[in-house]
């Protein structure tokens, strides 16, 4: 157990629809970071927050959007979701930019 | 930009020794990680290079070529739950997101 917890475990939906993600990281880490893992790609990188800011950006679609709270915590909202957008969904977390610690991840499918 | 490349897939029979090559372009080193992942699941750390030579960590160890841009990690003693993919991955230059490989898949058999 890796200390980052994320829920929900899955999510089913439909095209077109929006979904909430959330992550919380362990306890003291400031950074928290979203990846997409498809079936046919690797872990690609979506966007980094740290303390509340938006730290980094990577390939993360204009339908994508993030956002850390005061508590530490991170949700990723998807909106107008494809069939392409089914995906494992892990959030990181840091305290030493670098070393990241994973989520159990989101399982999403888009039918 | 960053580039890192692995074998897809590979093969080893329990109790053996095998070593997953990484080789990677960046246009900043700031070390080399590697993951495991169960399918399925999320990656788990497994080691962090930032110098050159051999770590050894129980049955795992991890090598780093910095002048040569190469790693390998090496795995001893092949156990069945050691059959997952297995990530290198190195931080960009800003030292903040990790780009992966796309992983290197190893069955363990009897």
């Amino acid at each position: 157990d890796s200390g980052v917890t994320q829920t929900p475990k899955h999510l089913i939906t439909a095209t077109g629809q929006r979904v909430t993600l959330r992550c919380s990281p362990r306890s003291g880490d400031l950074s928290v970071y979203w990846y997409q893992q498809s079936l046919d790609q690797g872990l690609q990188f979506l966007i980094q927050y740290y303390n509340g800011e938006e730290r980094a950006k990577g390939n993360i679609l204009e339908r994508f959007s993030a956002q850390q709270f005061p508590d530490l915590h991170s949700e990723l909202n998807l909106s107008s979701l494809e069939l392409g957008d089914s995906a494992l969904y892990f959030c990181a977390s840091s305290v030493v930019e670098n070393e990241q610690f994973f989520g159990p991840g989101t399982r999403l499918t888009v039918l | 930009g960053q580039n890192i490349d692995q074998p897809t897939e590979m093969t080893a029979t329990e109790g053996a020794i095998v070593q997953i090559n990484c080789t990677y372009q960046t246009s900043g080193f700031n070390g080399l990680f590697w993951y495991q992942q169960h399918a399925g699941e999320a990656p788990t750390f497994l080691s962090y290079n930032v110098l050159d030579g051999l770590e050894e960590k129980g049955r795992f160890s991890s090598f780093l070529s910095r002048s040569k841009g190469y790693s390998y990690l090496l795995l001893k003693e092949l156990q069945m739950k050691d059959s997952a993919s297995y990530l290198c991955a190195v931080p960009d230059a800003g030292r903040r997101a990790l780009t992966f490989g796309s992983g290197t898949r190893l069955q363990v058999q009897p």
